[in-house]
């Protein structure tokens, strides 16, 4: 069963360092999107991304953050100068059509920022 | 301001009982609400999913039980098991946008 993939599962970074978390989502899928969920708390909402533009954002992801589509395949969030409150964990999802189907989540990527 | 509320916050159940978790919202514009589950570590995985033209939806021991006139929905696990224990995520969309979750309920099954 065809599955969203994320790399790495854990990244350790000093604050004020640039991350890229990557993605991989299911291949016939069209739309994209970017979660992250602090330690136990709920999943938020951050990106979206069809048509290789961000469709809409939360206020979470301010200038610091950005998003790419560099090839067919993968899904990049960049995140420019992190913060010690930007540790959590980041899941992407992919959904093939907005209006029909769920989205489909990957195992996420823990972000910690020391 | 939380879009999709959920309780309880936490949930014991013995083996073989009835595990049942609440969720509100409070945008009409909402037309697909999901559960989904996830275990320690993992990403959220789908559980079942409702649209709000039926009231009531069944796949195996769960069930998704739809209220649009007091826009509430609820999760019945029926027969819970230990497998079952993880934390169950309600959440909302209205077509082609973001999905809001609740806040999470940590169920667990006591053997």
């Amino acid at each position: 069963e065809p599955e969203v993939t994320q790399t790495p599962s854990h990244q350790v970074t000093q604050m004020g360092q640039e991350v890229i978390l990557r993605c991989v989502p299911i291949s016939n899928h069209l739309y994209f999107y970017w979660y992250r969920q602090i330690l136990g708390q709920k999943v938020e909402f951050l990106v979206s991304f069809y048509n290789n533009e961000i469709s809409e954002k939360s206020e979470i992801f301010d200038d610091q953050f950005s998003v790419e589509r560099p090839d067919g395949s993968n899904f990049t969030l960049k995140i420019r100068s992190t913060k010690l409150e930007d540790s959590a964990m980041y899941f992407c999802a992919s959904q093939r059509q907005a209006s029909t189907d769920t989205q489909y989540f990957g195992p996420g990527t823990r972000l910690t920022v020391l | 301001q939380q879009q999709v509320k959920q309780s309880p916050q936490s949930l014991i159940v013995q083996k073989g009982g009835i595990s049942i978790i609440n969720c509100a919202y409070e945008n009409t514009a909402f037309d697909y609400f999901p559960w989904y589950q996830q275990f320690p570590g993992k990403g959220p995985a789908l559980l079942i999913a409702i649209r709000p033209d039926v009231s009531e939806k069944k796949e195996g021991r769960f069930t998704i039980s739809f209220n649009k006139s007091a826009k509430q929905f609820s999760l019945h696990i029926m027969d819970s098991q230990p497998g079952d224990s993880a934390t169950y995520f309600c959440a909302a969309s209205a077509t082609g946008n973001q999905f809001y979750f609740g806040t999470g309920t940590s169920l667990t099954v006591i053997p």
